[in-house]
């Protein structure tokens, strides 16, 4: 198991930075071939891929997102980050976290419960 | 970006029931495809990865299938735990990875 939790503020005001770290227990973040991603799903609505990062710091990002967005990692406390600037009510969604493998396809294979963001003043 | 369109957006089976599923792509993806059951206030789970390979504890009643832009799910005897909304996702290339917009498994 690699259970994956999300922590931040549910509620962030409009034109201000979202803030999301990622906790992985249960193994170390650097073992294997994985990266760590974000993804998000508005309420009733499907799922948007975010972006990644590798344990090296390399990163992926969704280019409709990538001027806002930063994605780390922080090898030491077992975590990765995600931060997405100059925020909108468009930006309310549940954000999980998740491991992807570098298996053949590349599946998402484990996800944090997800934890709701709600973008209002 | 690759577009990727699931058919039907919802469907009503029965426990028992034979069903299918369709994800097609924008553009050939090989068999970079992956499929996920997501229950209502749940993260999605994977079943399927690579297009057909079962991933680890899923139910041999799941099975994935296609190539290039057309792809299955088939659920060969549908359970009452089946019953959620499925996703289709390819990872060919570059990203972004991209998801279908669901499809909706309901009881009849």
């Amino acid at each position: 198991q690699v259970p994956l939790q999300e922590s931040g503020p549910g509620l962030v005001k409009p034109s201000q930075t979202l803030s999301l770290t990622c906790t992985v227990s249960g193994g170390s973040i650097t073992s294997g071939t994985y990266y760590w991603s974000w993804i998000r799903q508005p309420a009733g609505k499907g799922l948007e891929w975010i972006g990644r990062v590798y344990t090296s710091g390399s990163t992926n990002f969704n280019p409709s997102l990538k001027s806002r967005v930063t994605i780390s990692v922080d090898t030491s406390k077992n975590q990765f980050s995600l931060e997405l600037s100059s925020v909108t009510a468009a930006d309310t969604a549940v954000y999980y976290c998740a491991r992807q493998t570098s298996n053949w396809g590349q599946p998402i294979d484990y996800w944090g419960q997800g934890t709701l963001v709600t973008v209002s003043s | 970006d690759i577009q990727m369109t699931q058919s039907p957006s919802s469907l009503s089976a029965s426990v028992g029931d034979r069903v299918t599923i369709t994800c097609r792509a924008s553009q050939s993806i090989s068999t970079y495809l992956n499929w996920y059951q997501q229950k209502p206030g749940k993260a999605p789970k994977l079943l399927i990865y690579a297009t057909s390979s079962l991933q680890s504890g899923v139910p041999s009643r799941f099975s994935g299938g296609g190539s290039g832009t057309d792809f299955t799910l088939t659920i060969s005897s549908l359970q009452p735990e089946d019953f959620a909304t499925y996703y289709c996702q390819q990872s060919f290339s570059t990203p972004p990875w991209t998801f279908g917009q669901g499809t909706k498994v309901e009881i009849k």
